[in-house]
């Protein structure tokens, strides 16, 4: 079956470091693979879309990867703060579009 | 920016009670609107999709006479919760789009604050 796998395990960085978040996915081919931001109790908010045919993509400081071989991406927040503590959604969505797949999501604590 | 909201964004009831939720699109016009359940710790999980005035699509495991969808107009969709129990506790989010999601997948989705459904 289609399976995201985020590391369930918080992470904690310093402020100031790049915070580095995982995404693997299994019996999937995405055409679109997004990351949003979800705060405890709120909605998602959406932060980037990524399409398959490209590698990398920016966002002021983040930046997200592509590498559908390893079937994975990676999000990077550079200079990190800690207003950027958060929930972080991976998100997958195929060809046809109609529905997308959320990961469970890796908990992001920044300390001052 | 495209917002939509979501009312109440918390109820508690009582067990065998139904509960009504309203995702509302604020300033664009929702073709197709989606409704998540999320548990604690976990991932969104897709219950239903809907079209304006159309009959929602529910997924597989999702009793349609229990989670009751009314997509009423294109700034407005009802997920109303009949005879609740406690096992249906959990955050209830709405998302909406613009566009059809069949014809155009790079469609952005706009995610509702979420209403927190407790059952007692």
């Amino acid at each position: 079956s289609q399976k995201i796998e985020q590391n369930s395990e918080a992470l904690n960085i310093q402020e100031g470091k790049t915070a580095t978040l995982t995404c693997n996915y299994t019996n999937y081919s995405p055409a679109y693979l997004q990351w949003y931001r979800q705060d405890p109790g709120r909605g998602p908010v959406f932060l980037l879309l990524i399409r398959e045919n490209e590698k990398e993509k920016r966002k002021e400081r983040l930046k997200v990867t592509f590498d559908t071989t390893l079937k994975q991406s990676l999000f990077h927040i550079t200079a990190s703060q800690p207003a950027d503590s958060a929930t972080y959604l991976c998100a997958l969505r195929n060809t046809g579009g109609f529905k997308t797949i959320f990961g469970a999501g890796t908990r992001l604590f920044v300390k001052a | 920016g495209a917002v939509v909201s979501q009312h109440p964004s918390w109820v508690i009831c009582k067990s065998g009670t139904s509960v009504k939720i309203e995702c509302r699109s604020l300033d664009f016009q929702a073709t197709t609107m989606f409704w998540y359940r999320q548990f604690p710790k976990q991932s969104l999980m897709l219950m239903a999709t809907s079209n304006e005035g159309s009959k929602a699509t529910y997924e597989q495991g999702v009793e349609k006479d229990k989670f009751l969808i009314n997509h009423a107009s294109l700034t407005l969709s009802t997920l109303t919760v009949t005879s609740a129990h406690p096992e249906d506790s959990s955050f209830y989010i709405c998302s909406a789009t613009e566009e059809e999601p069949g014809l155009a997948a790079s469609y952005e989705q706009y995610f509702g604050p979420g209403t927190r459904l407790t059952v007692t």
